[in-house]
């Protein structure tokens, strides 16, 4: 079946800009996860959504990043303001939902979009 | 707050030989552990996971893994390297709340013919 999907995969910003970063999870996944990962890095947790709600943001670096999942199935990442230091790839995962005692089943992950601000 | 290590940044492995990754954890509860391979421009692909039960985890590709709770590790391993193994692999573990994975830094591996 189909895979989670991102799109763009590529995205040139001017500093200062807003972008807006999209993910389509597996069909029929609850939970929805954003990872940053920076050049030479493993992913670092952005936040997390259970359906639409939004029940994790620690990860998130600043107020400019926003997430969203108004449905519960597709989500944007968008971040206002764009600074050089937000360039990295952002990844978006999936997973069926929680196990029992409250763990995350596997996460499967989409292609990630790749960032640069310049 | 749990963290992972990946002790080596590169290994250089020649094509046939074994490949060993090493992955330690610093976790107080029950650990559960994922092997993450992401090739040039691809997202993160599972390889094994270890939830509960046998410590010695079979993996897609022929990869294969063992829980040590002594030595708080999770080492990958494959028997016989391919040349398309080579790639970035990440060890990663889920936090108590169950939701977000944290990763290892990444260990780079270069097939040699």
């Amino acid at each position: 079946g189909a895979g989670v999907s991102q799109s763009p995969r590529y995205k040139v910003a001017k500093r200062g800009q807003d972008v807006a970063l999209r993910c389509d999870p597996i069909s029929g996944h609850v939970s929805l996860f954003w990872y940053q990962q920076a050049l030479g890095q493993g992913p670092e947790f952005l936040t997390y959504f259970q359906n639409e709600a939004q029940l994790d943001k620690s990860g998130l670096p600043s107020d400019r990043f926003f997430a969203e999942r108004p449905e519960g199935s597709v989500s944007t990442l968008k971040i206002q303001r764009t600074q050089q230091e937000d360039s990295a790839v952002y990844l978006c995962a999936s997973s069926l939902g929680l196990l029992a005692g409250g763990v995350s089943d596997t996460q499967y992950f989409g292609p990630g979009t790749r960032l640069t601000v310049l | 707050a749990q963290s992972v290590t990946q002790p080596d940044i590169h290994i250089t492995v020649s094509e046939g030989a074994s490949l060993e990754l090493r992955c330690n954890y610093s976790y107080g509860a029950t650990p559960y552990l994922f092997w993450y391979v992401q090739s040039p421009g691809q997202g993160l692909q599972l390889l094994l996971k270890y939830f509960s039960g046998d410590t010695l985890v079979q993996g897609i590709k022929g990869f294969e893994a063992e829980f040590k709770r002594s030595q708080s590790s999770f080492n990958l391993r494959k028997p016989s390297v391919h040349w398309s193994d080579a790639a970035e692999y990440f060890c990663a573990v889920v936090t108590a709340a169950g939701n977000k994975l944290t990763f290892g830094g990444g260990t780079r591996v270069l097939v040699k013919p």
